[in-house]
Order: structure tokens, then sequence, then C-alpha cells
């Protein structure tokens, strides 16, 4: 069955970095966008960008850009994504999820969430 | 950028109800939309794919519409289990854009 695996919690402090992993299994892994979708304490869901996993090429929300970068191992089908100079607002559950390229799929398959914690 | 406006941000309901939620595209999606339920600590849930599919494995008393850039998720009798916060979301271009979230709580 699809599974998408993410990496543990993390704790950070602000200007620091973090990468989140996303191993995907039971599935081609390069017949997929995987995106990235935060959820911040009481707020809604919130869309970050996507990496397609065929050509590795990324695409990002206009806000995350310069401090967001996405990339892949087709190798091990896992998906990255590393955001910098973190802020306290960055404090959020963060999603990976696939979606089947060039169709209207939708997100159908989920990560179970990172909590980054960004604290001094 | 595509906006998405969902409305309501909160509806009161009872077990057995029929509910009614609203994303409004400001352009044309071409039945890229899809409604997502979200519950606290879990994962989003996919519901509804190009507007009106249902997702497999979920209940048939789910449903989706399209009229033109206004779509609809249905939720034909509410179940204990359905009070959660529901989501649009357009996948016609990038960036991906979610509606604002609609949150059904129990009256």
């Amino acid at each position: 069955q699809v599974q998408l695996v993410q990496s543990g919690a993390e704790v950070k402090k602000p200007g620091a970095s973090v990468k989140v992993s996303c191993k995907a299994s039971g599935y081609t892994f390069t017949n997929y966008y995987m995106h990235w979708v935060r959820q911040a304490p009481g707020q809604g869901l919130e869309w970050m960008g996507w990496i397609n996993a065929n050509s590795g090429g990324p695409n990002y929300a206009q806000k995350f850009q310069g401090r967001v970068t996405m990339t892949r191992d087709t190798s091990i089908s896992t998906a990255y994504m590393e955001v910098s100079s973190l802020r306290s607002d960055d404090t959020a559950i963060y999603y990976c999820a696939r979606e089947e390229l060039g169709a209207p799929t939708g997100f159908d398959s989920w990560g179970q969430g990172t909590l980054v914690t960004v604290s001094s | 950028d595509i906006q998405m406006t969902q409305s309501p941000s909160s509806l009161s309901a009872s077990v057995g109800d029929g509910v009614t939620i609203t994303c409004r595209a400001s352009q044309s999606l071409s039945s890229y939309l899809s409604w997502y339920q979200k519950k606290p600590g879990k994962a989003p849930r996919l519901l509804i794919y190009a507007a009106s599919s249902l997702q497999s494995g979920v209940p048939s008393r789910f449903s989706g519409s399209e009229s033109g850039t206004d779509f609809t998720l249905t939720i034909s009798s509410l179940q204990p289990e359905d009070f959660a916060t529901y989501y649009c979301l357009q996948s016609h271009s990038t960036p991906r854009t979610f509606g604002q979230g609609t949150k059904v709580e129990i009256k």
C-alpha cells in the first residue's frame, strides 16, 4: 500500500535550518509531484511548494522563495524539504503529500506530519 | 494566483443533518478541485477529487459538485466522526491554494 513516512519532530533555534524527509513506498515515485503543506497552531493549511519527482524541478510559493529548498533522491524514493533562517512563526506541523503528474487526482496520500518547533 | 473563497468559516449541526460547504474560485479550474477533511492530530484526508469524484474508501454520504467557478461539498447525513475541519484545494495551477477552512461543530 502507498505510504509516506516522514522524519521525526525537530526543535530548532531562530535562525537555524531544518530538513524534513518524506520516504515513499508502494508506488512509482517518479510518477508524482511531492507537495509540502504546513499547518501552524490554530491556522489553516498552507501550501509551500512541490517537487516534480521525475525531473527534480521544484516550484515554491512566493512566500517561501529563497528560504525553502525541495529536493529528492529517486534511488531511495525520498523527498526532502529544507527551511532556512527559521523564525518563531515557522513553528508548525509540516506534511508531505503526493499528487499524480498531469491528473486532477488531488493530494491522495499524506505523510503523518513532522512537528517543527522554533524556540530560543 | 487563483484565490479560493470558502464559506462558511464554521457551522454547527446535529448528527443526521445535511450540510453544505462552498468554495468559489477566482477563475476557472477545469474541475481541478479537491476536498479534504482535517482532524486534530491527523493528516488531511482526501474526500473528493476532480470536483465530484469520490475517493476510494470515502463514505457515499460525501459528495461534490461544480457550477462554473463555484464548488460544493455536501455531507448528506452527518455522523459523529464527521465533525472536523474541511478544506478545498485548487490544483489547476501553481501556486496551489487552499480555502480558509470550514469547522463543522456539534450543535
